[in-house]
């Protein structure tokens, strides 16, 4: 079966600090691994996409990792700010036009001041 | 924001009253999905369609049915709607079901 879990369930940090969330995931054959950033209230946003070939993705202050081989996956956020407060979740799709992504139950974070 | 609505946005019923949730895309996007999210447990697939009258079960998909008749609406309806029920429904729309997916606004359905 396939699976994503997430960790850690839940995050608290003080601006300006990094963070990293981890992902771990068993969907094969794998496609793309995706994270989406979830604001209180609002329906999930994507943030990031990766590929099989790709190691290292970047989007403004979000780093995404992926490492296929131990099928791993870290979202890096630098310098945090009180708008990245949300539930980060990651999502992994299988090779093959009929498979239907599976999501991680996300990792909530609260940046305090 | 893709073109995604959800309506009603705010619903409460009462115990064993029908329910019908609706989704409307303008992106013409072929598939189209149907998730409740309840604390704790994140998203998860109620049904989902590959295309009109093209749909699939879900991992919770008891006590739902759907339906597709248009591209652009995904109907999902409660028959008898239960307290279990309640919870906060999004819809989401992808052109495959390998790529990104664009979620509505969500319904928060109260069932007293």
């Amino acid at each position: 079966k396939n699976q994503v879990e997430q960790s850690p369930q839940s995050l608290i940090i003080l601006e300006g600090k990094n963070c990293t969330l981890q992902c771990n995931y068993t969907v094969s054959p794998f496609s793309n691994l995706r994270w989406y950033k979830q604001d209180t209230g609002r329906g999930p946003v994507s943030l990031t996409i990766m590929t099989f070939s790709e190691n290292t993705k970047s989007n403004g202050r979000y780093t995404a990792t992926l490492d296929a081989d131990t099928k791993q996956s870290s979202l890096h956020i630098t310098a945090s700010q009180l708008s990245d407060s949300a539930s980060y979740i990651c999502v992994v799709s299988a090779l093959g036009g009929s498979y239907i992504p599976t999501f991680g139950r996300g990792t909530s974070l609260i940046v305090h001041p | 924001d893709a073109g995604i609505t959800q309506s009603p946005r705010h619903k409460v019923t009462e115990t064993g009253t029908p329910v019908t949730l609706r989704c409307h895309q303008t992106e013409n996007h072929r598939y189209m999905y149907w998730y409740r999210q309840d604390p704790g447990h994140g998203l998860r697939l109620i049904h989902y369609s590959y295309g009109v009258k093209d749909t699939d079960k879900g991992e919770v998909s008891d006590g739902y049915s759907v339906s597709r008749s248009k591209t652009e609406d995904f109907l999902l309806t409660l028959e008898s709607a239960t307290s279990s029920q309640t919870s906060v429904y999004f819809c989401a729309i992808s052109g495959q079901a390998e790529e990104t997916q664009y979620f509505g606004p969500g319904t928060r359905l109260l069932v007293l």
